[in-house]
């Protein structure tokens, strides 16, 4: 069964430091991979997407994540965080291909200090 | 341009009273599924559609019932109401007919009190 692992469901960064949000998958099958965000009070929105090719995935807002097989993981970075990035973050894995299960794991939400 | 549309937005219902969530999209996708979100759990997926005429059950489906007559609508039953079922709702749909390796979209959110 697939499964995703999200590292610490708070993380604190100050304004201008890097970006590092923790995802960890599990699947029998080569996964694809997903990265969403949700503010406030409003539904989730697709971040990036990894399915095959670069491993190195590049999204919006300047977030970027790397599909490592080896590592079993695909971590969520941006170089330099501004105060809208405070939100929460999930990531996804589905196994595609005639199977229709996207499972999310259990979220990171983002503060920004100035 | 509306995308995926949840009516309704707020809802409080007494224990062992039903209701419907209504999910539309205007996109001609053919996956449509349920997800609610409760704290420090992430989104679990309820029920899920790949096409009209076709349902499945995800992870926690008990308590629900779905329906899939026509590509835009995907209603949520709640059969007999259960403060188990406060949560906030989702409903999200995705391009493809062999599986969504494509992206979710997801409609605003339905917030359901049982008390």
């Amino acid at each position: 069964a697939q499964s995703v692992t999200q590292l610490g469901s708070h993380v604190s960064v100050s304004e201008g430091a890097l970006v590092l949000l923790r995802c960890n998958y599990s699947s029998s099958v080569p996964p694809y991979l997903f990265w969403y965000v949700q503010y406030p009070n409003q539904g989730l929105q697709l971040l990036l997407k990894y399915t095959t090719g670069a491993t190195l995935v590049k999204g919006i807002n300047g977030f970027e994540a790397e599909f490592k097989k080896s590592e079993t993981s695909f971590h969520l970075t941006k170089p330099s965080a501004h105060m809208s990035d405070a939100a929460e973050y999930f990531c996804a894995v589905t196994q595609g291909g005639g199977t229709y299960k996207y499972i999310f794991g259990t979220g990171t939400r983002l503060k920004v200090l100035a | 341009n509306a995308g995926v549309t949840q009516t309704p937005k707020f809802q409080v219902l007494k224990t062992g009273q039903s209701m419907t969530l209504q999910c539309a999209q205007d996109m001609n996708h053919e996956y449509m599924s349920w997800y609610r979100q409760d704290p420090g759990m992430g989104l679990r997926l309820i029920h899920y559609s790949v096409g009209a005429g076709i349902t499945d059950q995800g992870e926690v489906p008990n308590g629900y019932n779905v329906s899939r007559s026509t590509t835009e609508d995907f209603p949520l039953r709640l059969l007999s109401a259960a403060p188990s079922q406060t949560s906030v709702y989702f409903c999200a749909s995705s391009l493809g007919l062999a599986g969504p390796t494509g992206e979710l979209f997801f409609g605003e959110g339905s917030r359901l009190t049982v008390l």
